[in-house]
Protein backbone atom coordinates (compact mmCIF):
# COMPACT_ATOMS: atom_id res chain seq x y z
CA UNK A 1 0.00 0.00 0.00
CA UNK A 2 0.63 3.49 -0.32
CA UNK A 3 0.80 4.89 2.70
CA UNK A 4 -0.43 4.02 6.33
CA UNK A 5 -4.22 2.48 6.87
CA UNK A 6 -6.37 2.47 9.64
CA UNK A 7 -9.81 0.60 10.02
CA UNK A 8 -12.27 1.14 10.99
CA UNK A 9 -12.27 4.99 10.08
CA UNK A 10 -15.28 5.20 12.41
CA UNK A 11 -16.48 3.42 15.57
CA UNK A 12 -19.40 4.11 17.32
CA UNK A 13 -19.34 1.89 20.64
CA UNK A 14 -21.27 1.45 24.17
CA UNK A 15 -19.00 2.35 27.14
CA UNK A 16 -18.22 -0.65 29.16
CA UNK A 17 -17.71 -2.36 25.60
CA UNK A 18 -14.07 -3.42 24.02
CA UNK A 19 -13.05 -1.95 20.88
CA UNK A 20 -10.17 -2.82 18.72
CA UNK A 21 -8.53 -0.57 15.91
CA UNK A 22 -5.91 -1.84 13.69
CA UNK A 23 -3.18 -0.21 11.81
CA UNK A 24 -1.60 -1.17 8.74
CA UNK A 25 2.11 0.14 8.16
CA UNK A 26 3.93 1.07 5.12
CA UNK A 27 5.64 -1.73 4.01
CA UNK A 28 9.24 -2.56 5.41
CA UNK A 29 8.63 0.31 8.16
CA UNK A 30 10.35 -1.31 11.20
CA UNK A 31 9.07 1.53 13.96
CA UNK A 32 5.20 2.26 14.40
CA UNK A 33 3.40 4.31 16.55
CA UNK A 34 -0.30 5.18 18.22
CA UNK A 35 -1.28 8.58 19.09
CA UNK A 36 -4.17 9.94 20.36
CA UNK A 37 -5.86 13.13 19.56
CA UNK A 38 -8.42 14.41 21.41
CA UNK A 39 -11.43 17.32 20.22
CA UNK A 40 -9.15 20.50 19.81
CA UNK A 41 -6.46 19.01 20.79
CA UNK A 42 -2.78 18.03 20.06
CA UNK A 43 -1.11 14.14 19.61
CA UNK A 44 -0.67 12.20 22.81
CA UNK A 45 1.75 9.76 22.57
CA UNK A 46 0.24 6.00 23.14
CA UNK A 47 2.91 3.65 22.37
CA UNK A 48 5.65 2.84 19.81
CA UNK A 49 6.70 -0.64 18.19
CA UNK A 50 9.82 -1.66 17.20
CA UNK A 51 9.49 -4.76 15.21
CA UNK A 52 6.97 -6.78 17.16
CA UNK A 53 8.52 -5.54 20.54
CA UNK A 54 6.84 -2.58 22.48
CA UNK A 55 9.96 -0.95 24.36
CA UNK A 56 7.74 1.80 26.45
CA UNK A 57 4.17 1.41 27.14
CA UNK A 58 4.57 4.11 29.68
CA UNK A 59 2.05 6.50 27.57
CA UNK A 60 -0.44 4.38 27.38
CA UNK A 61 -3.89 5.95 29.53
CA UNK A 62 -4.71 2.81 31.60
CA UNK A 63 -4.60 -0.75 32.15
CA UNK A 64 -7.46 -0.89 29.76
CA UNK A 65 -4.95 0.08 26.94
CA UNK A 66 -3.16 -2.18 25.54
CA UNK A 67 -1.16 -3.09 21.91
CA UNK A 68 0.35 -5.47 19.79
CA UNK A 69 2.28 -5.79 16.21
CA UNK A 70 2.47 -9.11 14.92
CA UNK A 71 5.13 -10.23 12.25
CA UNK A 72 6.54 -6.64 12.46
CA UNK A 73 3.55 -5.35 10.31
CA UNK A 74 -0.28 -4.86 11.62
CA UNK A 75 -0.80 -3.56 15.28
CA UNK A 76 -3.55 -3.94 16.58
CA UNK A 77 -4.87 -1.04 20.16
CA UNK A 78 -7.05 -2.67 22.35
CA UNK A 79 -9.52 -1.00 24.67
CA UNK A 80 -11.21 -2.63 27.09
CA UNK A 81 -14.63 -1.66 28.98
CA UNK A 82 -14.36 1.54 27.12
CA UNK A 83 -15.40 4.97 29.01
CA UNK A 84 -16.42 8.23 27.40
CA UNK A 85 -13.59 9.56 28.07
CA UNK A 86 -12.21 7.31 25.34
CA UNK A 87 -13.45 9.25 23.15
CA UNK A 88 -10.84 10.64 20.37
CA UNK A 89 -9.14 10.07 17.09
CA UNK A 90 -6.34 7.30 17.36
CA UNK A 91 -3.83 8.02 15.22
CA UNK A 92 -1.18 5.64 13.81
CA UNK A 93 2.05 6.25 12.18
CA UNK A 94 5.18 4.60 11.37
CA UNK A 95 8.62 5.13 9.82
CA UNK A 96 11.50 3.65 8.17
CA UNK A 97 13.72 3.83 11.22
CA UNK A 98 13.48 4.08 14.63
CA UNK A 99 15.88 6.91 14.60
CA UNK A 100 15.39 9.62 12.95
CA UNK A 101 13.07 8.10 10.95
CA UNK A 102 10.25 10.66 9.67
CA UNK A 103 6.28 9.80 11.14
CA UNK A 104 4.02 9.06 8.26
CA UNK A 105 0.39 9.10 9.58
CA UNK A 106 -2.80 7.33 8.66
CA UNK A 107 -6.20 8.97 8.61
CA UNK A 108 -7.25 8.02 12.18
CA UNK A 109 -9.99 5.70 13.50
CA UNK A 110 -12.53 8.14 15.51
CA UNK A 111 -13.77 6.74 18.09
CA UNK A 112 -17.19 7.58 19.98
CA UNK A 113 -18.27 6.15 23.52
CA UNK A 114 -21.94 6.73 24.73
CA UNK B 1 10.91 20.60 29.72
CA UNK B 2 9.65 17.99 27.00
CA UNK B 3 6.64 20.99 26.44
CA UNK B 4 6.34 22.46 23.27
CA UNK B 5 4.23 25.20 23.23
CA UNK B 6 2.14 26.55 20.19
CA UNK B 7 0.78 29.59 19.40
CA UNK B 8 -1.57 31.04 18.65
CA UNK B 9 -4.37 28.99 18.29
CA UNK B 10 -5.95 29.71 16.23
CA UNK B 11 -5.26 32.22 13.11
CA UNK B 12 -7.38 34.13 10.32
CA UNK B 13 -5.39 35.51 7.28
CA UNK B 14 -6.22 37.15 3.93
CA UNK B 15 -5.54 34.78 0.99
CA UNK B 16 -2.11 36.25 -0.22
CA UNK B 17 -1.10 37.25 3.18
CA UNK B 18 1.71 35.74 5.64
CA UNK B 19 0.78 32.92 7.89
CA UNK B 20 3.18 32.61 11.19
CA UNK B 21 3.05 30.27 13.95
CA UNK B 22 5.43 29.97 16.48
CA UNK B 23 6.75 27.35 18.69
CA UNK B 24 8.77 27.53 21.68
CA UNK B 25 10.36 24.52 23.53
CA UNK B 26 12.85 23.99 26.93
CA UNK B 27 14.83 21.10 25.76
CA UNK B 28 17.99 22.08 24.57
CA UNK B 29 18.75 18.26 23.61
CA UNK B 30 15.91 18.29 20.99
CA UNK B 31 17.92 18.37 17.29
CA UNK B 32 14.73 17.54 15.10
CA UNK B 33 11.94 20.14 14.41
CA UNK B 34 8.73 19.12 11.99
CA UNK B 35 5.84 20.41 10.98
CA UNK B 36 2.62 18.96 9.86
CA UNK B 37 -0.28 19.78 8.04
CA UNK B 38 -3.66 18.20 8.85
CA UNK B 39 -6.78 18.55 7.34
CA UNK B 40 -9.91 17.60 8.48
CA UNK B 41 -11.09 14.11 8.99
CA UNK B 42 -7.34 13.12 7.60
CA UNK B 43 -4.23 12.10 9.39
CA UNK B 44 -1.13 14.50 9.82
CA UNK B 45 0.82 14.81 7.26
CA UNK B 46 4.84 16.15 6.87
CA UNK B 47 4.97 19.36 5.51
CA UNK B 48 8.72 20.84 6.16
CA UNK B 49 11.84 19.76 9.00
CA UNK B 50 14.54 21.35 9.93
CA UNK B 51 17.32 20.33 11.92
CA UNK B 52 18.73 22.96 14.57
CA UNK B 53 22.41 23.16 12.40
CA UNK B 54 20.18 25.69 10.18
CA UNK B 55 18.69 28.65 10.67
CA UNK B 56 16.30 28.95 7.79
CA UNK B 57 14.72 26.10 5.56
CA UNK B 58 12.32 26.81 2.75
CA UNK B 59 10.18 24.88 0.35
CA UNK B 60 8.14 26.40 -1.71
CA UNK B 61 5.91 28.63 0.09
CA UNK B 62 6.61 27.16 3.63
CA UNK B 63 9.91 28.46 5.07
CA UNK B 64 10.97 27.10 8.97
CA UNK B 65 12.76 29.95 10.71
CA UNK B 66 14.93 28.66 13.58
CA UNK B 67 16.59 30.59 16.70
CA UNK B 68 18.50 28.50 18.56
CA UNK B 69 19.55 30.55 21.25
CA UNK B 70 15.68 31.85 22.05
CA UNK B 71 14.87 28.00 21.63
CA UNK B 72 12.00 28.33 19.05
CA UNK B 73 11.27 28.30 15.75
CA UNK B 74 8.23 29.28 13.51
CA UNK B 75 6.68 28.51 10.87
CA UNK B 76 6.06 31.39 7.67
CA UNK B 77 3.66 30.84 5.01
CA UNK B 78 4.06 33.24 2.40
CA UNK B 79 1.25 34.27 0.02
CA UNK B 80 -1.18 32.19 1.92
CA UNK B 81 -4.20 30.44 0.02
CA UNK B 82 -7.77 29.24 0.49
CA UNK B 83 -6.41 25.64 0.42
CA UNK B 84 -3.63 25.76 2.79
CA UNK B 85 -6.39 26.64 6.11
CA UNK B 86 -6.32 23.83 8.26
CA UNK B 87 -4.60 22.93 11.71
CA UNK B 88 -0.63 22.76 11.56
CA UNK B 89 1.24 21.18 14.55
CA UNK B 90 4.81 21.41 15.49
CA UNK B 91 7.14 18.54 16.98
CA UNK B 92 10.28 18.11 18.21
CA UNK B 93 12.19 14.96 18.78
CA UNK B 94 15.86 13.88 20.39
CA UNK B 95 18.59 12.03 18.32
CA UNK B 96 18.52 8.28 19.74
CA UNK B 97 14.36 8.65 21.27
CA UNK B 98 11.39 7.52 19.22
CA UNK B 99 8.51 10.25 20.21
CA UNK B 100 7.69 13.16 18.87
CA UNK B 101 6.44 15.83 21.25
CA UNK B 102 4.05 18.11 19.49
CA UNK B 103 2.60 21.71 20.08
CA UNK B 104 -0.95 21.70 20.68
CA UNK B 105 -1.64 22.99 16.84
CA UNK B 106 -2.93 26.16 15.24
CA UNK B 107 -6.10 26.26 13.29
CA UNK B 108 -5.08 28.07 9.85
CA UNK B 109 -8.38 30.17 8.00
CA UNK B 110 -6.93 31.65 5.10
CA UNK B 111 -10.06 33.97 3.69
CA UNK B 112 -10.85 34.19 -0.29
Amino acid sequence: GAGVSQSPSNKVTEKGKDVELRCDPISGHTALYWYRQSLGQGLEFLIYFQGNSAPDKSGLPSDRFSAERTGGSVSTLTIQRTQQEDSAVYLCASSLALVGGTQYFGPGTRLLVL
Amino acid sequence: QQQVKQSPQSLIVQKGGISIINCAYENTAFDYFPWYQQFPGKGPALLIAIRPDVSEKKEGRFTISFNKSAKQFSLHIMDSQPGDSATYFCAASTAGTYKYIFGTGTRLKVLA
